[in-house]
């Protein structure tokens, strides 16, 4: 079952900085918090993942509070193929790990106007 | 980079036929894969665990007569959708573990299947 709440929808100007919030207050600390997204009608789309310290990578970053209870997703310049579902989950298992199961929330639908 | 492929992309039957969809990993090999079914507007919902060489395991509630799971090699996984009907129409995904890359599981481009 998914362990993570997000709102329901977002909205982004173009170009602006969209930050997307999570929270996982029941995480564990062997947990990471991983982010994917989903275009529609295509399969989900890896973007980055973290367990406590805060990461960033060519797509985004990902802000984690210190108490690990929930976390925030940047994407520093919005654009309108960003529009889709961002699904925040929680995991055993950190790099290159094959552990477990992936198992997605409602996600928040952004969307990302002209 | 690993890569996951599902054939069909699309599928229209008649109610009553099974439909088979199949989930390769083109450069890596997976000894377990997941498949996954998305109703319009919704979550994926995960239905069950494909393992090479032994049966699959199936999340509750999913009925293992009705979605046949066959890991047949370490690149192919197929879903088999038995004598489907209307409700059975849905978005299935699978996807594929690899300890090749940082990313835990990679997706395929999904199948949309619908049934008359």
């Amino acid at each position: 079952d998914a362990k993570t709440t997000q709102p329901t929808s977002m909205d982004c100007a173009e170009g602006r900085a969209a930050n997307l919030p999570c929270n996982h207050s029941t995480i564990s600390g062997n947990e990471y918090v991983y982010w994917y997204r989903q275009i529609h009608s295509q399969g989900p789309q890896y973007i980055i993942h973290g367990l406590k310290n805060n990461e960033t990578n060519e797509m985004a970053s990902l802000i984690i509070t210190e108490d690990r209870k929930s976390s925030t997703l940047i994407l520093p310049h919005a654009t309108l193929r960003d529009t889709a579902v961002y699904y925040c989950i929680v995991r055993v298992g950190g790099r290159g790990s094959t552990l477990g199961r992936l198992y997605f929330g409602r996600g928040t639908q952004l969307t990302v106007w002209p | 980079g690993a890569v996951v492929s599902q054939h069909p992309s699309w599928v229209i039957c008649k109610s009553g036929t099974s439909v088979k969809i199949e989930c390769r990993s083109l450069d890596f090999q997976a000894t377990t894969m997941f498949w996954y079914r998305q109703f319009p507007k919704q979550s994926l919902m995960l239905m069950a665990t494909s393992n090479e060489g032994s049966k699959a395991t199936y999340e509750q509630g999913v009925e293992k007569d009705k979605f046949l799971i066959n890991h047949a090699s370490l690149t192919l996984s197929t879903l088999t959708v038995t004598s489907a009907h209307p409700e059975d129409s849905s978005f299935y995904i699978c996807s594929a573990p690899t300890v090749r890359s940082n990313q835990p599981q990679h997706f395929g481009d999904g199948t949309r299947l619908s049934i008359l």
